[in-house]
């Protein structure tokens, strides 16, 4: 159990364009969703915290209108990364916890690779 | 505010040796600590979960133990194999919440 997908694995897009990615919890309901960028040869750096029907809390530094993050449901979390450019090119991952017996971890995504060019 | 330090950033060993990787944090009051691999441009494979009231757990050649009062945790991998060869991270969850901090990581090369 606790299997946590993302979606593309990889997207290549022009600057300015606007890009999604999708962040599912497939075997539990996720009440909390995280988002987190890693840079090359960095640790993850989070970026928002989400529950399900509530607005995401951004950490410092993190601009909210450029990294949209959306979590309607309790499977489905999105970020869409807003007129892309080339510094937001970045690993990001998502990861998840639920209620009951998913409650005491998070269980991670594997990964968008966004390049921007 | 918690932060968490992961020494050597870089190690690298041959094939059959023993290890340890240290991870060291300063707000004792933790929820949890959890131990993650990544391989290059992939996501976290948790390796082992320590609750705040144990002292270690153990998973195959893995045994991971943790001192709340001195502010450490261990990862011993016992005969590494160059399979083994990966960053691993430790990452921290505080009473106060839900999230986890993350130390900067081991990168972990063992040569055959």
């Amino acid at each position: 159990g606790a299997v946590v997908s993302q979606h593309p694995s990889r997207v290549i897009c022009k600057s300015g364009t606007s890009v999604k990615i999708e962040c599912r919890s497939l075997d539990f309901q996720a009440t909390t969703m995280f988002w987190y960028r890693q840079f090359p040869k960095k640790s993850l750096m989070l970026m928002a915290t989400s529950n399900e029907g509530s607005k995401a809390t951004y950490e410092q530094g993190v601009e909210k209108d450029k990294f949209l993050i959306n979590h309607a449901s309790l499977t489905l979390s999105t970020l869409t990364v807003t007129s892309a450019h080339p510094e937001d090119s970045s690993f990001y991952i998502c990861s998840a916890s639920g209620t009951g017996g998913f409650h005491n971890e998070q269980f991670f995504g594997p990964g968008t690779r966004l390049t921007v060019l | 505010k918690q932060e968490v330090t992961q020494i050597p950033a870089a190690l690298s060993v041959p094939e059959g040796e023993n290890l340890v990787l240290n991870c060291s944090f300063t707000d004792s009051a933790i929820y949890n600590l959890q131990w993650f691999r990544q391989d290059p441009g992939k996501g976290l494979t948790s390796l082992l979960l320590i609750q705040s009231s144990q002292r270690e757990q153990t998973s195959g050649r893995l045994n991971a133990s943790l001192d709340k009062s001195s502010g450490r945790s261990t990862l011993y991998i016992a005969a590494s194999q160059p399979g083994d060869s990966a960053t691993y991270l430790c990452a921290l969850r505080n009473n106060a919440g839900n999230m986890l901090t993350f130390g900067g990581g081991t990168r972990l090369m063992v040569k055959p």
